[in-house]
C-alpha cells in the first residue's frame, strides 16, 4: 500500500527554536517524496523534493529508507514559517501525489 | 504571469445545482490534476489528465466529470451538488513526474 503518515496535526514552537515535522511513508521500491507548504488561504507551493537535496527557506529533509521517513527540519524557526505543511508521495504510476494529512506549524515570538 | 489559474475563486450554490470550475495552465505541461481539500484540510486526488486522456479516477462520484478542451485546460463539472461537496478544489499541472504546480483553489460552498 502507498501511504503517507504525518503523526502531528499541530506543532507549536517559539521563534528561534528548532523544528522537525515528521513524515513516514509506505511504498514498494524507491519513493519520490515532496514537502509542500500552504500559507494561510494560499495555494500549495513546493518546498522540497528529495531528489534535489536543496535547502529552501532554511528547511531540509533527508530520505531515510531504513526508517521509511522523510522528516522536514529547520534549525531556527521564524514566524513567517507558520503554515500548513504536507508531505507527499508520488504514486507508483507517477500520475498523482498521495498526501499526508498535513501538520500545522505555528511559530510564536 | 500566473502559471495555474482557476475560476471562480469562490462559489456558493444550492443543493441540486450544476456548476463548473475552470482551470488553465500556461506552463506547457502535459498532465493536469484536480484535488479536493476537505474541511479537515485533507488533500486527495480526484482526477488527472494526460494528453486529453483520463488516467486515474479515485472513487469519485460520477456527478463529477473532468473535461479537457485542450492541453492547457482541465475543467471540473459537478452535477446535482450535495452538501458534502463543500470543499476547496485545487487544480494542478506537471510535466511528467516533475513538480506539480497548484492553482489558487476554488472554495465551493453548497447550501
Amino acid at each position: 500500500a502507498q501511504r503517507v503518515t504525518q503523526p502531528e496535526k499541530l506543532l507549536s514552537v517559539f521563534k528561534g527554536a528548532p523544528v522537525e515535522l515528521k513524515c513516514n511513508y509506505s511504498y514498494s521500491g524507491s519513493p519520490e517524496l515532496f514537502w509542500y507548504v500552504q500559507y494561510s488561504r494560499q495555494r500549495l507551493q513546493l518546498l522540497l523534493r528529495h531528489i534535489s537535496r536543496e535547502s529552501i527557506k532554511g528547511f531540509t529533509a533527508d530520505l531515510n529508507k531504513g526508517e521509511t521517513s522523510f522528516h522536514l527540519k529547520k534549525p531556527f524557526a521564524q514566524e513567517e514559517d507558520s503554515a500548513m505543511y504536507y508531505c507527499a508521495l508520488l504514486n507508483q504510476a507517477g500520475t498523482a501525489l498521495i498526501f499526508g494529512k498535513g501538520t500545522t506549524l505555528s511559530v510564536s515570538s | 504571469d500566473t502559471a495555474v489559474s482557476q475560476t471562480p475563486k469562490y462559489l456558493v450554490t444550492q443543493m441540486g445545482n450544476d456548476k463548473s470550475i475552470k482551470c488553465e495552465q500556461n506552463l506547457g505541461h502535459d498532465t493536469m490534476y484536480w484535488y479536493k481539500q476537505d474541511s479537515k484540510k485533507f488533500l486527495k486526488i480526484m482526477f488527472s489528465y494526460n494528453n486529453k486522456e483520463l488516467i486515474i479516477n479515485e472513487t469519485v462520484p460520477n456527478r463529477f466529470s473532468p473535461k479537457s478542451p485542450d492541453k492547457a485546460h482541465l475543467n471540473l463539472h459537478i452535477n446535482s451538488l450535495e452538501l458534502g461537496d463543500s470543499a476547496v478544489y485545487f487544480c494542478a499541472s506537471s510535466q511528467d513526474r516533475n513538480e506539480q504546480y497548484f492553482g489558487p483553489g476554488t472554495r465551493l460552498t453548497v447550501t
